[in-house]
């Protein structure tokens, strides 16, 4: 089962800040964060693993409500370089493999 | 470090006809996964590779798809007989543990004419 991702597209000014959410209808083990920028392959940004911990990477930050099965991923004072799709892809635990969501696409402006 | 290498990166076929995509993985990752991408679209799991052994292959249309990771490094992954809907990016990513973070190749664009 795809895991649903809200917004489906977010424009924001340099400086803003953005919350991009993952929801799924399966219990998660983990629950990874990736970027992709036009026409280049995803980057792997963070990963949240069981156990409800908030992760940073630099204003980049995330977290992992395993009880609701939901992820967020908390973008502060956007850059011109956070413009990208993010995808969030689950783990259910027993395959140890991520179905990834449709994604959020994020433009910033200047 | 080498990143995960795909080639060609792009390719232009007309249907019925056969197309191969090749990976190499980042050294040291046993785990390797080949995604299709349609545009909008995250990416779908086709197969996933522990070494040689494919552990999970449920979504590969067998029909016409295949693949084979021989000697646990390098990967090839075949279409034959190529369908209109086949035109897609296909990914390949590799992780040093199964559930650990993928690091993806640059993709090959698949347009079938």
């Amino acid at each position: 089962q795809q895991p649903v991702q809200s917004p489906q597209a977010v424009i924001l000014r340099e400086g803003e800040d953005a919350v991009i959410n993952c929801s799924s209808s399966k219990a998660l083990y983990s629950v990874h964060w990736y970027r992709q920028k036009h026409g280049e392959a995803p980057v792997f940004l963070m990963i949240l693993l069981k156990g409800g911990e908030q992760k940073g990477h630099e204003k980049i930050s995330a977290s992992f409500n395993e009880k609701k099965q939901q992820s967020s991923l908390y973008l502060t004072a956007s850059q011109l370089s956070y413009s990208g799709t993010y995808f969030c892809g689950t783990d259910s635990g027993s395959a140890r493999q991520l179905t990834f969501g449709s994604g959020t696409q994020l433009t910033v402006l200047p | 470090e080498a990143g995960v290498v795909q080639s060609p990166r792009y390719k232009i076929i007309e249907k019925k006809q056969p197309v191969a995509f090749w990976c190499n993985p980042i050294s040291g990752h046993n785990t390797l996964y080949w995604y299709l991408q349609n545009l909008g679209q995250g990416p779908e799991l086709l197969i996933r590779y522990e070494n040689e052994e494919a552990v999970d292959d449920s979504q590969l249309p067998k029909d016409r798809f295949s693949a084979e990771r021989l000697k646990g490094v390098d990967s090839t992954l075949k279409i034959q007989p190529a369908e209109l809907g086949d035109s897609a990016v296909y990914l390949c990513a590799s992780s040093p543990l199964p559930g650990s973070e993928q690091f993806f190749g640059p993709g090959t664009r698949l347009t079938v004419l």
